[in-house]
């Protein structure tokens, strides 16, 4: 069985600052990660995912994440947000066929 | 490329009812799966059609069905609908064999 832990359900903070969203991952088995995005009343987003090789992967709107097989974690990060970034963060696992096991989601809150 | 869609995108349903939701893939894609967002929450696995036939089934009661027609789109059906079935419904799609799933943007289902 996987399971993931999102720690935080919801972290504010101020425009142009840094933010790490953190997520844990439980599986006997090795997996694909993934972080998606939802905004308000959407589906979702894949925002990247890492499947293997360099555990430093990069997605879309400045997004990054690092795999950490000793931690199993994936953190997702970004350098500076902006306002337009505020949403729901989701961290996902998958062993394969593309059924995904989610987080409970992190509310990212992005103000000026 | 319309994506993933859904429909209808919004109903109102009462206890004990039964509900049909609707889904066609991306084009060129094979496989659909389909999820359960509660209020507040990660979506939830319900099960995968592949070829016509459900391939993954995740931990939901029977109430909960689903078809794939020849041209790949779905139909999620849910019989004697509950308060708790109230919930953003979700389909992805992929191509069998990759890792990538696609999100459309959901069906909001309310149980009165």
């Amino acid at each position: 069985a996987q399971s993931v832990t999102q720690l935080d359900s919801q972290v504010p903070v101020f425009e142009e600052a840094p933010v790490e969203l953190r997520c844990n991952y439980s599986s006997s088995v090795s997996v694909y990660l993934f972080w998606y995005v939802q905004y308000p009343n959407q589906g979702l987003q894949l925002l990247l995912k890492y499947l293997s090789g360099s555990t430093l992967v990069k997605g879309i709107n400045g997004f990054e994440a690092e795999f950490n097989k000793s931690q199993t974690s994936f953190h997702l990060r970004k350098p500076s947000v902006h306002i337009s970034d505020t949403a729901e963060y989701f961290c996902a696992v998958s062993s394969g066929y593309s059924t995904l096991t989610f987080g409970k989601g992190t509310m990212l809150l992005v103000s000026p | 490329d319309a994506g993933v869609t859904q429909s209808p995108t919004h109903l109102i349903k009462t206890r004990g009812q039964q509900v049909t939701l609707r889904c066609s893939p991306k084009s060129g894609h094979d496989t659909v799966s389909w999820y359960q967002q509660a209020l507040g929450q990660g979506p939830q696995f319900i099960f995968q059609y592949y070829e016509e036939e459900e391939r993954q089934r995740g931990n939901f009661p029977d109430r909960f069905s689903g078809h794939q027609f020849p041209n790949y789109s779905s139909e999620l059906n849910v019989n004697a609908l509950l308060l708790g079935d109230s919930a953003l419904y979700l389909c992805a799609s992929s191509l069998r064999g990759d890792t990538e799933a696609f999100f459309g943007q959901g069906t909001r289902l309310t149980v009165v």
